[in-house]
């Protein structure tokens, strides 16, 4: 398996408090992604990152910031958390991408989140 | 915008049957991947289809990818329980960014 380790594992919050997940990686992958998964959406890309400090924003970015200070650590970051936030987030690790084609993406164990 | 469709999304089926989940995509790619998630778990990566008329076996899994049409298929032969699970396809959009678009899933159970 990857080496990819997410924490915390579970987390319940209370809405309107600040929530910082981290993903630690060991395989000096350079693409990191942040997901979350919600019955009937499949897996939706909310931020990603091609080196550290460089991140862009996925398809569900608005609510999420990220910060990717090392090469192994990727951090997601919920402002000011919702209830339309709670939701399994998973990151994943890739080798390469851009231009010569994504590769296969290893994801991490999850997050479970909930915003009361 | 690219958009990933699977189908069916659920699929209910005895042991010892053949099935196929279809993956359709809208926009060009040369790349497409299936992965499994068992529920509660993390997906797991079963094939990377990398051009036109690629075909994967692995077990009673085979899957393929036609360019030309779109679409990629994941065939299961002789289906056994331990097949249950919820099978993605995601596309890689051809030369954009660093970034690829999941399908919603399909939800396998397969009864005994």
């Amino acid at each position: 398996d990857a080496g990819i380790t997410q924490s915390p594992r579970h987390k319940v919050t209370e809405t309107g408090t600040p929530v910082t997940l981290r993903c630690h990686q060991t395989e000096n992958h350079r693409y990191m992604y942040w997901y979350r998964q919600d019955p009937g959406h499949g897996l939706r890309l909310i931020h990603y990152s091609y080196g550290v400090k460089d991140t862009d924003k996925g398809e569900v970015s608005d609510g999420y910031s990220v910060s990717r200070s090392k090469t192994e650590d990727f951090l997601l970051t919920l402002e000011s958390a919702t209830s339309s936030q709670t939701s399994v987030y998973f990151c994943a690790i890739s080798l390469a991408g851009g231009s010569s084609g994504t590769d296969t993406q290893y994801f991490g164990p999850g997050t479970r989140l909930t915003v009361l | 915008e690219l958009k990933v469709e699977q189908n069916p999304l659920f699929l209910s089926m005895q042991e010892g049957k053949n099935y196929t989940i279809y993956c359709n995509y809208s926009t060009t790619s040369d790349r497409l991947y299936w992965y499994r998630q068992d529920p509660g778990k993390s997906l797991e990566s079963l094939f990377v289809l990398l051009s036109n008329g690629a075909v994967k076996q692995e077990g009673r899994l085979m899957a393929s990818l036609d360019t030309k049409a779109r679409l990629s298929t994941l065939h299961i032969t002789a289906a056994v329980h331990d097949l249950s699970a919820t099978y993605f396809c995601a596309v890689d959009i051809v030369r954009r960014d660093d970034k690829i678009i999941f399908g919603k899933g399909t939800r396998l159970h397969i009864l005994p």
